[in-house]
């Protein structure tokens, strides 16, 4: 079992909808972030969350330290939205910032 | 104004030749990472660097090595290029410290092919 599951794998959605992916995770961790990566292109680092919520423009990640588990919603969605969204956890101490991945939700956002 | 870099961007090369790929940081990063990204494995850690002359392994190490002589480089080597390590390959660097956002750079990949 991997220690970081995302669900849905594959996410097809209509522009304006609201959009949640899931990130669950089995190990004790510091920190979780949230990535995006386009079609060929690079990976940007959307959020790094340790408690609670965050927002930036449409975008929100919330984390449930106690649950083990992580959401990022897009509200209003766009077709520019249209990429895969990667969930990663660092476990601290020692770990140096190495992160374990999640395998990636591709979401299609049709207009 | 990419706070990190890396080359080649695309490489096409024979089984059993060397090949190094760099990466540059102008960040003044701690921390670098190598990655490779399979389709149906996600993106893996072969290296990381947590300071100049500090490296370890990560999880898919084996027949890679890494350099890092300066906080801005840290170098990729294959020594003896296989076609499972057909690949893309990511570079990231993140500063020291947990505050604040995009503490995390990834470069823009390099695509790797062994013939």
């Amino acid at each position: 079992k991997n220690e970081v599951e995302q669900s849905p794998q594959n996410l097809t959605a209509q522009e304006g909808e609201f959009i949640t992916i899931n990130c669950s995770y089995s190990v004790g961790i510091s920190a979780l972030h949230w990535l995006q990566q386009h079609p060929g292109g690079g990976i940007v680092s959307l959020f790094m969350l340790s408690s609670g919520k965050k927002k930036h423009g449409r975008l929100i990640a919330t984390i449930n330290i106690q649950e083990k588990h992580s959401s990022l919603h897009i509200t209003a969605s766009h077709p520019r939205d249209s990429a895969v969204y990667i969930c990663a956890v660092d476990a601290g101490g020692t770990s140096y910032g190495k992160l374990t991945f999640g395998q990636g939700t591709i979401l299609t956002v049709h207009p | 104004d990419a706070g990190i870099t890396q080359s080649p961007r695309h490489k096409v090369t024979e089984t059993g030749t060397p090949v190094t790929l760099r990466c540059h940081q102008t960040e003044n990063h701690r921390y670098m990472y190598w990655y490779r990204q399979d389709p149906g494995h996600g993106l893996r850690l072969i290296h990381y660097s947590y300071g100049v002359k500090d490296t370890d392994k990560g999880e898919v190490s084996d027949g890679y090595s890494v350099s890092r002589s300066k906080t801005e480089d840290f170098l990729l080597t294959l020594e003896s290029a296989t076609s499972s390590q057909t690949s893309v390959y990511f570079c990231a660097s993140r500063r020291q410290g947990d505050s604040g956002a995009n503490v995390l750079t990834f470069g823009a990949g390099s695509r790797l092919t062994v013939l």
